[in-house]
């Protein structure tokens, strides 16, 4: 069974960073393209990340480039976003997705079959 | 920056059929994915490459996509099917979703 388990959100002052990681089962993790994706409170999905299979492949939404970090651990089975300077709109719950098809670029459109249930992030003072 | 615009609410009637859609410049260029999402949930891909199904996902959603709008159509719609719907597209290797349609099964 796949399981995607996020952990590592939390409240947060403005300015300050975060590392949010993915612990991964049940599919042999370095096959496969994985997301970040959020959603503020009451509000729509946002991609946030994406990295390929191999790493070869990284991309950002245009609202954290330059702020947040994906990297992936393929012995571990384990993926991280790492966030630094935090602003409040960063608030949201961040979800982990693994995509469909393997050996893909993450921007592949085959979609992402598996979510977590994510991990909330608040960004306040 | 690429936009996905939807509507923000359908209503349809139990054995109905829902369109909804998905708008965005020259998106029928691009492959476009749907997801479901119930209050509470992760969202789940009901859609994907246009008009593919994933294994498990009722034959009743269909999914097209032709010069500037992607359609998901719910064929009988059920109760069940009651929740937030979002498009997906890759504006090259920016991942952009629509701004979701709340669909009510009256």
């Amino acid at each position: 069974e796949v399981q995607l388990v996020e952990s590592g959100g939390g409240l947060v002052q403005p300015g300050r960073s975060l590392r949010l990681s993915c612990a991964a089962s049940g599919f042999t993790f370095d096959d496969y393209a994985m997301h970040w994706v959020r959603q503020a409170p009451g509000k729509g999905l946002e991609w946030v990340s994406g990295i390929s299979w191999n790493t070869d492949s990284i991309g950002y939404a245009d609202s954290v480039k330059g702020r947040f970090t994906i990297s992936r651990d393929n012995a571990k089975n384990s993926l991280y976003l790492q966030m630094n300077s935090l602003r409040a709109e960063d608030t949201a719950l961040y979800y982990c997705a693994k995509h469909q098809d393997s050996e893909t670029y993450y921007y592949d459109s085959s979609g992402s079959d598996y979510w977590g249930q994510g991990t909330l992030v608040t960004v306040s003072s | 920056s690429y936009e996905l615009t939807q509507p923000p609410s359908v209503s349809v009637s139990p054995g109905q059929t829902a369109s909804i859609t998905c708008s965005g410049d020259k998106l029928g260029n691009k492959y476009a994915s749907w997801y479901q999402q119930k209050p509470g949930q992760s969202p789940v891909l009901v859609i994907y490459k246009d008009s593919m199904r994933p294994s498990g996902i009722p034959e009743r959603f269909s999914g097209s996509n032709s010069g500037n709008t992607a359609t998901l159509t719910i064929s009988g719609t059920h109760g069940m099917d009651e929740a937030d719907y979002y498009c997906q597209a890759w504006d090259s290797t920016t991942g952009v979703f629509g701004t979701g349609t709340k669909v009510t099964v009256l």
